[in-house]
């Protein structure tokens, strides 16, 4: 089975520009969640979504948004981008029915300069 | 000015030793309790985990305990080998209704194993 796979690895970008990372989740694991890892912050949860629909949200400002597809994979967006955004970001997948626990992907390192 | 960075407890052993993990967690409604490691470059991977009914799970090298009074976990590694150097998080489920899959994670462990 293929794990929870995220693109892009690597991402660069500049203060004011918007940025689309996508996650796609293990094969029948409908639950998608978001999370933020930086050295001062440390792991920090964004949200999470299940069948299509957020049903959490961490504390972070509305320039932070996601989604989920009908295929259960799913995107987040961060406009008007800032230095402070720079961080690994996380995707975990699990299955709430099943009831199993995360498996993260690999991450996408998003720098903003 | 520049934030500062969490300062990671460290632990530093010799292969073959065992070694304990600490971890304090806050919220009395957690229900669900998960170890992870995570190697540089790559995402957490999961360890070991132990619901709130528990006290104590047993793993292939790891050992989790759980004191629900104190609000304590750990994590014990039997034999440390090189490959076990990395950072441990604990994480904490909440039992409420709505929490789903979030996880609150503790600021991690740098594990260093000597050869």
């Amino acid at each position: 089975k293929a794990g929870v796979t995220q693109t892009p690895r690597y991402l660069i970008k500049t203060r004011g520009q918007q940025v689309t990372l996508s996650c796609s989740p293990i094969s029948g694991h409908r639950s998608v969640s978001w999370y933020q890892q930086t050295p001062g912050q440390g792991l920090q949860f964004l949200f999470e979504y299940f069948s299509e629909t957020q049903r959490n949200k961490g504390n972070f400002p509305g320039r932070f948004s996601g989604r989920q597809f009908s295929n259960s994979r799913s995107e987040m967006n961060v406009s008007t981008l800032e230095l402070g955004d720079s961080a690994l970001y996380l995707c975990a997948s699990s299955s709430y029915e099943l009831n199993t626990e995360a498996f993260f992907g690999q991450g996408t390192r998003l720098t903003v300069v | 000015g520049e934030s500062v960075g969490l300062h990671l407890p460290t632990l530093s052993v010799q292969e073959g030793d065992n070694s304990i993990i600490n971890c304090a967690y806050s919220n009395s409604a957690s229900d669900y309790f998960i170890w992870y490691k995570q190697e540089s470059g790559k995402g957490p991977q999961f360890i070991i985990d132990i619901r709130s009914n528990m006290d104590k799970r047993q793993g292939q090298r790891v050992t989790v305990l759980l004191n629900k009074t104190v609000k304590h976990l750990s994590l014990q590694i039997a034999a440390t080998q090189p490959g076990d150097s990395a950072v441990y998080f604990c994480a904490e489920k909440d039992a409420g209704g709505t929490s789903y899959g979030k996880l609150t994670f503790g600021q991690g462990t740098i594990l260093t194993v000597h050869p």
